[in-house]
């Protein structure tokens, strides 16, 4: 079944503890990115990959980082993370930006 | 920066009642799509549109895409109780190389 996976689906952790969320796409997709959705903000891109080693700031890139070693996985990385930082991140896969995005479950984060 | 604006911000309504949702910018984008989001999910695809005055039916649902492609609009006919969830627009192909999604409409049809 063509998905893309995200783990953990919920996460509580402490300020300042390191985090890594996981995201994996089967769609042999060039494109993926991550989201945070806040209420009232809609969607908003942390950042971006275009295709492996390729990433790039998407509108609210601050206090995250990224990775693409493998085109399957692009895992968010939150060094230290803040309490401002708790959302609901989405992960999500398409053959190019423009084309259909295939989002993941979620992942839901609150910093305390 | 790229803004796409949806309007209204929420929507409750009966079932069977017809419904219009907005996606308004001042940029042009090569194309637009609707996604819809259930609670608990990750927004899935609707419609992609990507000329001047499309006009794409999906069921109960028609989309609308400006003569400018500056926006476009989403009528929902006799909406029932499984449309209820969050509507998403989203523009493509913009100024910048990335998809960048309206502020979302939240519409809930009563029983």
């Amino acid at each position: 079944e063509a998905q893309v996976t995200q783990n953990p689906r919920y996460l509580i952790t402490v300020t300042g503890k390191k985090l890594t969320v996981t995201c994996s796409q089967n769609m042999n997709h060039e494109y993926m990115s991550w989201y945070r959705q806040d209420p009232g903000l809609g969607l908003r891109q942390i950042y971006y990959s275009m295709n492996v080693e390729v990433t790039d700031k998407g509108d609210v890139p601050e206090g995250y980082k990224v990775s693409r070693k493998e085109k399957r996985n692009f895992p968010l990385i939150l060094e230290s993370p803040s309490p401002n930082q708790t959302s609901l991140y989405f992960c999500a896969s398409s053959p190019t930006y423009q084309e259909t995005q295939y989002f993941g479950p979620g992942t839901r984060l609150l910093v305390l | 920066t790229q803004l796409l604006e949806q309007s209204p911000q929420f929507l409750s309504i009966q079932e069977g009642e017809n419904l219009t949702v907005y996606c308004n910018s001042s940029s042009v984008f090569s194309s637009l799509q609707w996604y819809r989001q259930e609670p608990g999910e990750g927004p899935v695809l609707l419609v992609t549109v990507v000329t001047g005055g499309e006009v794409k039916k999906l069921k109960r649902l028609t989309f609308q895409f400006g003569d400018a492609r500056k926006d476009s609009s989403l009528h929902i006919t006799a909406a029932q109780p499984g449309d209820t969830g969050l509507y998403l627009c989203a523009g493509g192909g913009g100024a910048t190389n990335k998809l960048i999604f309206g502020t979302g409409t939240l519409l809930a049809v009563q029983p």
